[in-house]
């Protein structure tokens, strides 16, 4: 069974600064996606960015980009010039390829502070 | 185009009680899931449709919860006679490609059970 590790329950960041959000994940498949989902207080989960585990290429979405180290099961998060409306829950969530299910960890709460 | 809209927002009701959440997904989206969030743990799958059809309910607790999605449309869950333990969030989400794409949630339906 596919596990999904989120590390740091609570991380905070100055605003303008640049932040590193953990994710490790454990599978045996070779082809799989994976995900950060950010849910701010009160609203919606919204996708932040996605990353195909064959494309070597770590995907960019603004300020948001990913670390993506295969070998290692790992798939970080990196959100620069942080601003206030980034606070919010993170969830890194894992899917295996064909699949419709996803996997979450346990989220990150990411702070700004002004 | 209008989002995935779960209500009630929030819900709190007695042990014993029943209790039905409500999704409406994005028009035109045959697949439907439904996720649970229990407090300072992970998100977890309930189950998927397809259409009216459930693909996938391998995640449903127990038979004190039921799903339907009558006409491929709206979904509801309705909980029969509610535990303590059914509270945490619901989150209804859905999607076109089923493949990697990731989905559209809604905002959830925090449900106390006191």
């Amino acid at each position: 069974a596919q596990t999904v590790t989120q590390s740091q329950p609570e991380m905070s960041v100055q605003e303008a600064e640049t932040v590193t959000l953990s994710c490790t994940y454990d599978t045996s498949e070779s082809d799989y996606y994976l995900f950060w989902y950010k849910q701010p207080p009160s609203r919606q989960m919204i996708l932040v960015i996605r990353q195909e585990a064959y494309k070597q290429q770590n995907a960019t979405e603004n300020r948001f980009s990913v670390n993506f180290q295969k070998a290692a099961k790992s798939f970080s998060l990196k959100i620069s010039d942080s601003q206030l409306g980034d606070a919010a829950m993170y969830f890194c969530a894992y899917s295996g390829a064909g699949s419709y299910q996803l996997t979450f960890g346990k989220g990150t709460k990411l702070s700004v502070i002004p | 185009e209008a989002g995935v809209t779960q209500f009630p927002s929030h819900s709190v009701i007695e042990k014993g009680q029943t209790v039905t959440l409500r999704c409406d997904p994005i028009s035109g989206h045959d697949n439907l899931y439904w996720y649970r969030r229990v407090m300072g743990k992970e998100i977890k799958f309930l189950l998927h449709f397809v259409k009216e059809s459930k693909q996938d309910e391998s995640g449903m607790p127990n038979n004190r919860f039921l799903a339907e999605r009558t006409g491929g449309t709206y979904s509801t869950l309705k909980v029969q006679p509610a535990e303590l333990e059914d509270s945490g969030v619901y989150f209804c989400a859905s999607s076109q490609d089923i493949r990697g794409s990731g989905y559209t949630f809604g905002s959830g339906t925090r449900l106390t059970v006191v």
